[in-house]
């Protein structure tokens, strides 16, 4: 059964720092893996897939990578902005995907 | 472009009453169909899935079922809800293997 983990479970930096999200599963057999993003009461909106073949993936200010192998993946996101605020979930895709529990990001202006 | 509509997006209801939560994708055929609970605190748990019309997937025994009638609409229902049926409730659709896409949830309350 994969098991996703994911560090920190919530994170505070001041606008304009870099920051790492980071992501672990236990199953590395898996097809891909995607980074979402959540509002407060909303739904889940898909930021990156990384297919199991490749390494990194990137959009905007964001770049996913994927070690397969060691079972870990990682989100940066550049110049974070307050409206970067949000709870990022990350979820590899094995037999279906597993979501973790998401690390809850608060950005200050 | 694909679009998905879940509706209603908050629900109080009492214990033992019945639910009918109802999704539909616009835009793609033949989608692969989801329906994930998120309870406070906790993490999205996969409920259903389906593949095609009438083809559905339990991934949690519980008192909730699904159906799939037409090709583009996921139906989550129970005869009589539990407390512990509360929790954001979410649709959702992708081809194989590809990009996840949500709807926008169903807050349900169960008093």
């Amino acid at each position: 059964k994969q098991e996703v983990t994911q560090i920190p479970a919530a994170l505070s930096v001041p606008e304009g720092e870099n920051l790492v999200l980071n992501c672990s599963f236990t199953d590395s057999a898996i097809y891909n893996l995607q980074w979402f993003r959540q509002d407060p009461g909303k739904g889940l909106t898909s930021l990156l897939l990384i297919q199991s073949s490749q390494r990194e993936q990137t959009s905007g200010r964001l770049n996913a990578s994927l070690d397969k192998s060691s079972g870990r993946s990682t989100l940066y996101i550049a110049a974070s902005q307050p409206g970067d605020s949000a709870t990022y979930l990350c979820a590899p895709h094995s037999r279906q995907l597993t979501f973790g529990s998401g690390t809850q990001l608060t950005v200050l202006p | 472009s694909q679009t998905i509509h879940q509706w209603p997006a908050t629900l109080v209801q009492p214990v033992g009453s019945p639910l009918s939560l109802e999704c539909t994708v616009e835009g793609t055929s033949n989608p692969n169909l989801y329906w994930y609970r998120q309870a406070a605190g906790r993490g999205l748990q996969l409920l259903f899935y389906s593949v095609g019309i009438g083809q559905i997937s339990s991934e949690v025994p519980q008192n909730l079922s699904a159906s799939r009638p037409q090709d583009r609409q996921f139906i989550l229902s129970s005869k009589k809800l539990l407390l512990s049926d509360s929790g954001f409730y979410l649709c959702a659709w992708s081809v194989f293997r590809e990009k996840l896409f949500f709807g926008s949830g169903t807050q349900l309350s169960v008093l």
